[in-house]
């Protein structure tokens, strides 16, 4: 199972809004909706953020938003904030009963 | 509050073994399935297995199929990785995570551990 594609950095300005995208094929990301985030600050265990595609857990900020087209999932973060500062892995169920995540996404916060 | 602990982690040779063991509490452990991921030195995530609440589904990442062993004890809230003929590719970061789905499995991750340092050297 090959792990989804996600660009290796991203970054922006406090205040604005950036996109991570996360692809992957008909048989994990575009098959199902069981496609979720995770944030992971360093030396810090993972967090999820999003699940369902575009599902927040209770206690995560409305700033952080997803979706879902054809094989493509992503993550927005509006009204960006320094703590946003860290690593986003998306992840997905796919067709083999098995789980696979990208390949992570540093956010920068300038 | 849900709670997390590995245990087990070290220093192991090439061609030994190891388990891994996590502890659950602040939740009923035998109505979720639970999961191994790993993060090598400096790199992403990579999902290991999982194991469905009743032990009745189980299932590998291709890496480790063959030489990695899940299991849980419901009895005990423990999760359990049996690792044999470990190479210098296992070293990583193991963390124990809890599946979101209560009596199913979804693949989503909503509770982790801190993790366990598993290095493989000679």
């Amino acid at each position: 199972q090959s792990a989804l594609t996600q660009p290796a950095s991203v970054s922006g300005s406090p205040g604005q809004s950036i996109t991570i995208s996360c692809t992957g094929t008909s048989s994990d990301v575009g098959g199902y909706n069981y496609v979720s985030w995770y944030q992971q600050h360093p030396g810090k265990a993972p967090k999820l953020m999003i699940y369902d595609v575009s599902n927040r857990p209770s206690g995560v900020s409305n700033r952080f938003s997803g979706s879902k087209s054809g094989n493509t999932a992503s993550l927005t973060i509006s009204g960006l904030q320094a703590e946003d500062e860290a690593d986003y892995y998306c992840s997905s169920y796919t067709s083999s009963s098995t789980q696979v995540f990208g390949g992570g996404t540093k956010l920068t916060v300038l | 509050e849900v709670q997390l602990v590995e245990s087990g982690g070290g220093l192991v040779k090439p061609g030994g073994s190891l388990r891994l063991s996590c502890a659950a509490s602040g939740f009923t452990f035998s109505s979720y399935s639970m999961n191994w991921v790993r993060q090598a030195p400096g790199k992403g995530l990579e999902w290991v297995s999982s194991i469905s609440s009743s032990s009745s589904y189980i299932y590998y990442a291709d890496s480790v199929k063959g030489r990695f062993t899940i299991s849980r004890d419901n009895a005990k809230n423990s999760l359990y990785l049996q690792m044999n003929s470990l190479r210098a590719e296992d070293t990583a970061v193991y963390y124990c995570a809890r599946d979101l789905g209560l009596l199913y499995s979804s693949s989503q991750l909503d509770y982790w551990g801190q993790g366990t340092l598993v290095t493989v050297s000679s």
